[in-house]
């Protein structure tokens, strides 16, 4: 059964403080990883796509990186304004391109 | 208007209420998804349009009915629901299934 797990639930930092969210995923074969942000009050707003291991995205303080079991997000010297909930999500090549499954999500608070 | 609108963006409603949430994107996507987000769960993938024809249904009680007249509108329509409805609805849309999805701002529903 496709499945993702996301650590950890929530976390804090103080501003400058660098640090990983991680995403786990059993899938049979993956068609794509994704990384998405989520503001209160807001729908998920797309970050990044992984295709396969090694890969790796980057985007302003945010880098998502790819293994056949994991993905990361690391977070450089993160500011106020990174404070949201980070969804990891998956599609896998034997349930179709219409299918995402998403983890619970990692909540950061980036303290001033 | 760009991206993914939904409206209303609350809603309360009896048990015994029927109710409709509306969904509008601008993207010229050909694909458009109901989710249902509830605390402490992964998002839920509900129904999926596909050029206007639903190829997924997961398992979703009757209670809720969608309907995609054309490849910009999407309806969840509502009667009858239960207390553990209460949740945030998303609505999403994306161009041929890819998992780059983009999301509205959600309904946020409370059943009483």
């Amino acid at each position: 059964e496709d499945q993702v797990t996301q650590s950890p639930e929530a976390l804090r930092l103080q501003e400058g403080e660098s640090s990983s969210l991680n995403c786990s995923y059993t899938v049979s074969g993956l068609r794509g990883l994704f990384w998405y942000r989520q503001d209160p009050g807001k729908g998920p707003e797309f970050l990044f796509t992984l295709y396969s291991a090694g890969e790796e995205k980057e985007k302003e303080r945010l880098k998502a990186t790819l293994t056949k079991k994991e993905s990361f997000l690391h977070i450089t010297a993160p500011k106020p304004e990174d404070s949201a909930t980070y969804l990891c999500a998956v599609q896998a090549l034997q349930t179709g391109a219409n299918n995402l499954f998403f983890g619970t999500g990692t909540r950061l608070t980036v303290i001033p | 208007e760009t991206g993914v609108t939904q409206t209303p963006r609350h809603l309360v409603m009896g048990m015994t209420n029927k109710k409709s949430l509306k969904c509008e994107q601008h993207l010229g996507h050909n694909a458009m998804y109901w989710y249902k987000q509830s605390a402490k769960k992964p998002l839920e993938l509900m129904f999926v349009y596909s050029l206007e024809e639903r190829v997924e249904n997961n398992s979703v009680p009757s209670r809720f009915s969608p309907e995609c007249p054309n490849s910009s509108h999407l309806f969840l329509h509502l009667h009858t629901l239960q207390p553990e409805d209460s949740a945030l609805y998303l609505c999403a849309s994306s161009q041929d299934g890819a998992g780059r999805a983009y999301f509205g701002a959600g309904t946020r529903l409370s059943v009483l």
